[in-house]
């Protein structure tokens, strides 16, 4: 049993559209990460949210725990090729993962 | 520092081969963990561990062995390989199990199980 899922599983979008990723959960996390992995490396951690309701920006993305703790999303403004890879969120309990979005920017 | 490292890179064997994957870290932290990743599935946690001689099964630990005998050192071992075990495998490390804590991850290694 997946614990978080994501959503869409796949993307294919045109430089300068917008996006949003989902990551849903039945339970409970007292944090959530996103993390974006390129091709032939590991994982690299995007943000952590804490906080019901948080909202965090890191340049064009923006990260949101949903109120309840038990979802967040991704939104990507004006996508680029570089924001091509496989996004990954993360839940606290024994550092679960989600099923992943693959994101391909075309330019 | 050189952060998560992972040998080899590649490796492929034959059914009922054993083997051992190698991870080691320079940032003195407690929490190691080895994953595996398959097409569609994210990570899956095989086992982790809390500090040196202690270790726990994750999601998926049959037909992996593992041990932690100093900080730095956590390999995996494969006792006899099946195809089903073909997979791209990761080896992280983090300041806590706790969670909130970033994990940093190795290169992985691809292996193959013929």
């Amino acid at each position: 049993t997946q614990l978080l899922e994501q959503s869409p599983q796949f993307l294919s979008i045109q430089e300068g559209e917008n996006l949003t990723v989902y990551c849903n959960s039945s339970s409970v996390f007292s944090s959530l990460q996103w993390y974006r992995q390129e091709p032939g490396e590991g994982p690299v951690l995007l943000v952590t949210v804490v906080t019901g309701g948080e909202v965090k920006k890191l340049k064009r993305l923006t990260f949101q725990f949903g109120d309840a703790r038990k979802d967040s999303s991704l939104h990507i403004t004006a996508a680029q090729p570089g924001d091509t890879g496989l996004y990954l969120c993360s839940g606290t309990y024994k550092y679960i993962f989600g099923t992943g979005t693959r994101l391909k920017v075309l330019a | 520092n050189a952060g998560v490292t992972q040998t080899p890179k590649f490796q492929v064997l034959k059914t009922g081969q054993s083997m051992t994957l190698q991870c080691a870290q320079d940032m003195n932290h407690e929490y190691m963990s080895w994953y595996r990743q398959d097409p569609g599935m994210g990570l899956r946690l095989i086992h982790y561990s809390v500090g040196a001689g202690i270790t726990d099964q994750g999601e998926v630990p049959n037909g992996y062995n593992v041990s932690r005998s100093t900080t730095e050192d956590f390999p995996l071992r494969l006792l006899s390989a099946a195809p089903s075990q073909t997979s791209v495998y990761f080896c992280a490390s983090s300041y806590s199990r706790i969670g909130g804590y970033e994990q940093f991850f190795g290169p992985g290694t691809r292996l193959t199980v013929l």
